[in-house]
């Protein structure tokens, strides 16, 4: 049947402010949550990571929270500039404690699209 | 450093045919996944290779198939082609796996005609 695009959540703003992305992660037993960027024509590009024993984590003008009792992970940028445009997604993995060994899945949100208008 | 290549960068097939994609990871990681990226279902895993053993599969049919050489280098087979097939195919790898964050090629654009 004819396939139906997911409907990216958009994030507007001006040149200079902060943004906020929100994301709701599904599996309670993920302990490694990254977000990455991706610009059209490139693959996603690595921003921030935080494992489950920390609340916070800040990287230059990026700064992410993770919500374990809701299940909420939230990347800030701060000073938002136009060559941030781009889709952000946030990418859980659901077995990184799994007998201390990665299998190297990750599960991702479908994206937010952040535009920022100079 | 070199980053992860994925050859080629795009490819047109036509239903029924076979497609052999190639990703070299970062010199130095073991870990390689493949994800299928298409509009309508995002990002998908489709599995993962480590010292070429495959430990993680995905929720594909058995048409894809990949495989990691003693190099680490990665190969993912798509069999018997399908329209829905079309997609930006994304590798990734990591020095462990997915927990010490992935560094992503370009990916393949393929088009299935």
């Amino acid at each position: 049947g004819e396939s139906v695009g997911l409907h990216l959540p958009t994030l507007s703003v001006q040149e200079g402010d902060n943004s906020i992305i929100n994301c709701a992660y599904s599996n309670s037993a993920s302990d490694y949550f990254i977000w990455y960027k991706q610009e059209s024509g490139k693959g996603p590009q690595f921003i921030i990571d935080i494992r489950s024993n920390m609340d916070k984590r800040q990287g230059q003008r990026v700064t992410v929270l993770l919500n374990k009792t809701v299940k909420h992970l939230s990347l800030q940028i701060a000073a938002t500039q136009p060559g941030d445009s781009a889709v952000y997604f946030c990418a859980e993995n659901p077995q990184a404690n799994a007998g201390g060994t990665s299998y190297g899945k990750l599960t991702f949100g479908q994206g937010t699209i952040l535009t920022v208008h100079p | 450093k070199a980053g992860v290549t994925q050859t080629p960068r795009y490819l047109i097939k036509t239903r029924g045919q076979q497609v052999t994609l190639s990703c070299s990871p970062i010199s130095g990681h073991r870990s390689v996944s493949w994800y299928q990226q298409t509009p309508g279902q995002g990002l998908q895993f489709l599995f993962e290779y480590f010292s070429e053993t495959q430990r993680n599969k995905g929720n594909f049919p058995g048409r894809f198939s990949g495989r990691q050489f003693s190099n680490s280098r990665s190969e993912m087979n798509v069999s018997t082609l399908e329209l829905g097939d079309s997609a930006l195919y994304l590798c990734a790898s990591s020095f462990w796996g997915a927990n010490y964050g992935y560094t992503f090629g370009s990916g393949t654009r393929l088009t299935v005609v």
